[in-house]
Formats: C-alpha cells, sequence, structure tokens
C-alpha cells in the first residue's frame, strides 16, 4: 500500500525559506518511480512545483524553478522540497505525490503553509 | 507554457445525470492527460491518465476521451459522491500545467 506524508512548518515569515519533507512507504524510488510536490493556494486550482525521478532528473513547475530545489535520500525513502523568498501568495496546502510519469496516482494528506509575519 | 482551459467552471446537476466536462489545450498534447476528482477538503484523487484510462478501482461511470487539444469528461448517472471539483492535466512537456477547474454543484 502506497502511502506519502507531508512534515514541516504550517507558519512561515516573508522571505524565508521554506523546507518539506516527504516520507513515503509501499515503494521503492526505482525506475520510473518520481516523487512531487502539487500545491492548491486556498479555493484556488492546483499547480505543480516540482517531481524528482529515480535516476535524479528533475522537472520543475512554471515559474517557480529559481527558487525551488527537490532532493531525495532514497535510503530514508525521503525527498525534500525547498523554496526560497517565501510571499504571502505562496500560502497554500502542499501535496506530495507519486508519479509514474508527468501525472501524480497517489497523493499525501496534504499539509498547509501560512505565510504571514 | 501550454495553458489548459477547462468548461464550463461550475455545473449544477443532479443526481443521476449525465455530465461532460470539457478542456481545452493552448497547443497539442496528444494524449498526455489526466483528470482528477477532489471532493472539499480532500487530497484530489486520479480518475483517468492517457486521455482515457481509468485508474483503478474508478467507477465505470467515468469516461475519457479526446486527443490533441480537445478533451472530456463524461460522468454518466451521476451520483452523491461526484460532487466534487475536476480538474485536467497535461504532461506532454515541461511545465506541466492544471486546469482551473470545474465544479460540481447540486442543482
Amino acid at each position: 500500500q502506497i502511502t506519502l506524508k507531508e512534515s514541516g512548518p504550517t507558519l512561515v515569515k516573508p522571505t524565508q525559506t521554506l523546507t518539506l519533507t516527504c516520507t513515503f512507504s509501499g515503494f521503492s524510488l526505482t525506475t520510473g518511480v518520481g516523487v512531487g510536490w502539487i500545491r492548491q493556494p486556498p479555493g484556488k486550482a492546483l499547480e505543480w512545483l516540482a517531481l524528482i525521478y529515480w535516476d535524479g532528473d528533475k522537472r520543475f513547475g512554471p515559474s517557480l524553478e529559481t527558487r525551488l530545489t527537490i532532493t531525495k535520500d532514497t535510503s530514508k525513502n525521503h525527498v525534500v522540497l525547498t523554496m526560497t523568498n517565501m510571499d504571502p501568495l505562496d500560502t497554500a496546502t502542499y501535496y506530495c505525490v507519486h508519479s509514474p510519469g508527468g501525472f501524480a496516482d497517489y497523493w499525501g494528506q496534504g499539509t498547509l503553509v501560512t505565510v504571514s509575519s | 507554457d501550454i495553458q489548459m482551459t477547462q468548461s464550463p467552471s461550475t455545473l449544477s446537476v443532479s443526481v443521476g445525470d449525465s455530465v461532460t466536462i470539457t478542456c481545452r489545450a493552448s497547443q497539442s498534447i496528444s494524449s498526455w492527460l489526466a483528470w482528477y476528482q477532489q471532493r472539499p477538503g480532500k487530497a484530489p484523487k486520479l480518475l483517468i491518465y492517457r486521455a482515457s484510462i481509468l485508474d483503478t478501482g474508478v467507477p465505470s461511470r467515468f469516461s475519457g476521451s479526446g486527443f490533441g487539444t480537445e478533451f472530456t469528461l463524461t460522468i454518466s448517472s451521476l451520483q452523491p459522491d461526484d460532487f466534487a471539483t475536476y480538474y485536467c492535466q497535461h504532461f506532454n512537456s515541461n511545465p506541466w500545467t492544471f486546469g482551473q477547474g470545474t465544479k460540481l454543484e447540486v442543482k
């Protein structure tokens, strides 16, 4: 059974760096598999942020690549997302997802991150 | 970037109705399209990928079709659990983008 769970701060201040960890189980980050992040501002649509594949290849969402870093620790079944220079517009629920390539077939429950001073 | 446009944004429907949601891509995406369902307060759920392939466990009343720039999600005989927001998403090329969503509400 595939599960993913997001962890990290629920509140960050503007200009700070956000670090979110996805801890997954039920699969290994092996051939053909990716783990990524999708976010959703309150009442708004979904937005792909980043994905890292088993081989280290990465994909980034529109307009955010310069602020994002995504890394994996295969031995710990972790994927970590960092986003620099946080702004109140980055307030959103952040989801960790399993992806066989381009779409998300398993989702974490999501974690709401609020950006406020 | 490829833009995804869904229509309508909101649809007022009743249990038992047949529903069709349209998703248009700003350029051809072949069949690299997924559909998701999101119930209030919940994480989205994958329904369909590669435009027409139902994910495991998705009821057969859901179906997807289309190729190129125009796609549809059809729900036949709407059930109470189906009142939700539906999103399309392309994965033809980076960056992958979502439509703005279509909300099904009770008529």
